[in-house]
C-alpha cells in the first residue's frame, strides 16, 4: 500500500499567519491527492482535489500544490474557523490511504 | 444532496452489526460511496467502497474479510456490517459519496458525508 506521511503532526499559529501543511507519498501518485478538514466531533469536509482544486464553496485562501511524491496544502492567512486537523487522501491506487494528519492549533 | 447514517451503537464481542447510510438528492445509482474509520483520538482510514447500481465493491485488504459493504438501490442505501464485532472495532464510521473529476483519468474525492455513526464494543 502507498504509504502517504504527513507532517507536521501538529502546529500553533496565530489568526492571520500563513499555514503549510505537507504530504510525502511513498511512490508516484500523479497529482491524485485530496485534502479534507475535519473539526472536533464533525465529518471531514473536502477542501482541495485533484492536487490544487478547490472545492466549491471553499476560501480561496485555501490551496494545494504539487505532484509526483510532494504535496503541499496552505492556508494564506489563518482564521478562526480554520483550527482543525487536516487529513491528505491518495486515490491513486488501492487501498486509498490518509496521511496521519495535521491538528492546527491556537498559539 | 445528503447522507443520514443510523445511531449510535452499544454492543458486545462476539454480536453481528449492520449500520445504514441513507442517500438523497441525487442519483444513488450512479456514484460511489465510501465508508471510513476512525478510532478514539486517531486518524481516518479508507475501509472500501461500493457502486450501487451493480454493487461492485473495493476493499482495504486491512478491513476485507472483517466486515461487510452492501446496497440496497429500491430504498437509496448503503451499509456496513461486521458478523462478530471486538473491542477494536470501537470507532466512529463515517460514510461518504464519491465523485470525480476527469483529466485523462479518474481523480475521485469524497464531496458529501454523512454525520458518523459511533460504535461502541464493550463487554
Amino acid at each position: 500500500a502507498i504509504q502517504m506521511t504527513q507532517f507536521p503532526s501538529s502546529l500553533s499559529a496565530s489568526v492571520g499567519d500563513r499555514v503549510t501543511i505537507s504530504c510525502r507519498a511513498s511512490q508516484g501518485i500523479r497529482n491524485e491527492l485530496g485534502w479534507y478538514q475535519q473539526k472536533p466531533g464533525k465529518a471531514p469536509k473536502i477542501l482541495i482535489y485533484a492536487t490544487s482544486s478547490l472545492q466549491s464553496g471553499v476560501p480561496s485562501r485555501f490551496s494545494g500544490s504539487g505532484s509526483g511524491t510532494e504535496f503541499t496544502l496552505t492556508i494564506s492567512s489563518l482564521q478562526p474557523e480554520d483550527f482543525a486537523s487536516y487529513y491528505c487522501l491518495q486515490d491513486y491506487e488501492f487501498p486509498w490511504t490518509f496521511g496521519q494528519g495535521t491538528k492546527v492549533e491556537l498559539k | 444532496v445528503q447522507l443520514v447514517q443510523s445511531g449510535a451503537e452499544v454492543k458486545k464481542p462476539g454480536e453481528s452489526l449492520k449500520i445504514s447510510c441513507k442517500a438523497s438528492g441525487y442519483s444513488f445509482t450512479n456514484k460511489w460511496i465510501g465508508w471510513v474509520r476512525q478510532m478514539p483520538g486517531k486518524g481516518l482510514e479508507w475501509m472500501g467502497s461500493i457502486y450501487p447500481d451493480d454493487s461492485g465493491t473495493k476493499y482495504n485488504p486491512s478491513f476485507q474479510g472483517q466486515v461487510t459493504i452492501s446496497a440496497d438501490k429500491s430504498i437509496n442505501t448503503a451499509y456496513l456490517r461486521w458478523s462478530n464485532l471486538r473491542a477494536s472495532d470501537t470507532a466512529m464510521y463515517f460514510c461518504a459519496r464519491l465523485t470525480w473529476a476527469t483529466n485523462t483519468y479518474y481523480i475521485y474525492y469524497f464531496d458529501y458525508w454523512g454525520q458518523g455513526t459511533l460504535v461502541t464494543v464493550s463487554s
